[in-house]
């Protein structure tokens, strides 16, 4: 399974754009990329999944470049809701029954 | 769509005694479940892969006898955790695999919260 590594942590403020980097150097050919945000107390809730180039989606994007050893998730003009602990992992498809190890995340703090 | 739900949300018993813990796919069937731990301020540990109609698979360190898994059906797999004691306490999470759209993806419960006394 492919190691993720990114930021333990941000602070941003309301309104402006907020971009984590997530390195995977050890990705495999059949790997995706996904992305999870995760509150106190609740489960990951899944936020966007790529396999290349750019993804969007209604609530953030994917960018991720030729040679996949990294992403970089995008979270356009967050609010104070979107402070929490963002996971990128990485998993291929017929791996394993795709098991997904999580890293420690990075814990976004959004200030007013 | 791809709800996950769990149940219950928290639980308290006595140490000693059994919990069993629910995780439902709503609105997808899902051959394959996972269930996850998880400590205050940690990231979520794989325990164990639940597959519909056969055994679970354990992560290493993970006393399959102390967590018991079953997948009876392709929306349902439930966690039972036996003769539970104090540091069994925490938050469990599953998950369900969706096969959608050429995207593989896991879709998480809520979580449910366990307290032995």
């Amino acid at each position: 399974l492919a190691k993720t590594t990114q930021p333990i942590s941000m602070d941003s403020y309301e309104g402006q754009e907020v971009n984590i980097t997530c390195s995977h150097n050890n990705i495999a050919t059949n790997d995706y990329i996904t992305w999870y945000q995760q509150f106190p107390s609740q489960g990951p809730r899944f936020i966007i999944q790529g396999y290349k180039t750019k993804v969007k989606n209604e609530v953030a994007s994917l960018f991720i470049p030729a040679d996949r050893k990294s992403s970089t998730l995008s979270l356009p003009r967050v609010s104070l809701s979107d402070t929490a602990v963002y996971y990128c992992l990485v998993a291929g498809r017929e791996a394993a029954g795709n098991k997904l190890t999580f890293g420690g995340g990075t814990r976004v703090l959004v200030k007013p | 769509g791809a709800v996950v739900s769990q149940h219950p949300s928290r639980v308290i018993c006595k140490s000693g005694t059994s919990v069993k813990i629910e995780c439902r796919s709503l609105d997808f069937q899902a051959t394959t479940m996972f269930w996850y731990r998880q400590f205050p301020k940690k990231s979520l540990m794989l325990m164990a892969t639940s597959n519909e109609g056969s055994k679970a698979t354990y992560e290493q360190g993970v006393e399959k006898d102390k967590f018991l898994i079953n997948h009876a059906s392709l929306t349902l797999s439930t966690l039972t955790v036996t003769s539970a004691h104090p540091e069994d306490s925490s938050f469990y999470i599953c998950s369900a695999r969706a096969l959608a759209g050429g995207g593989d993806t896991q879709y998480f419960g809520p979580g449910t919260r366990l307290t032995v006394l």
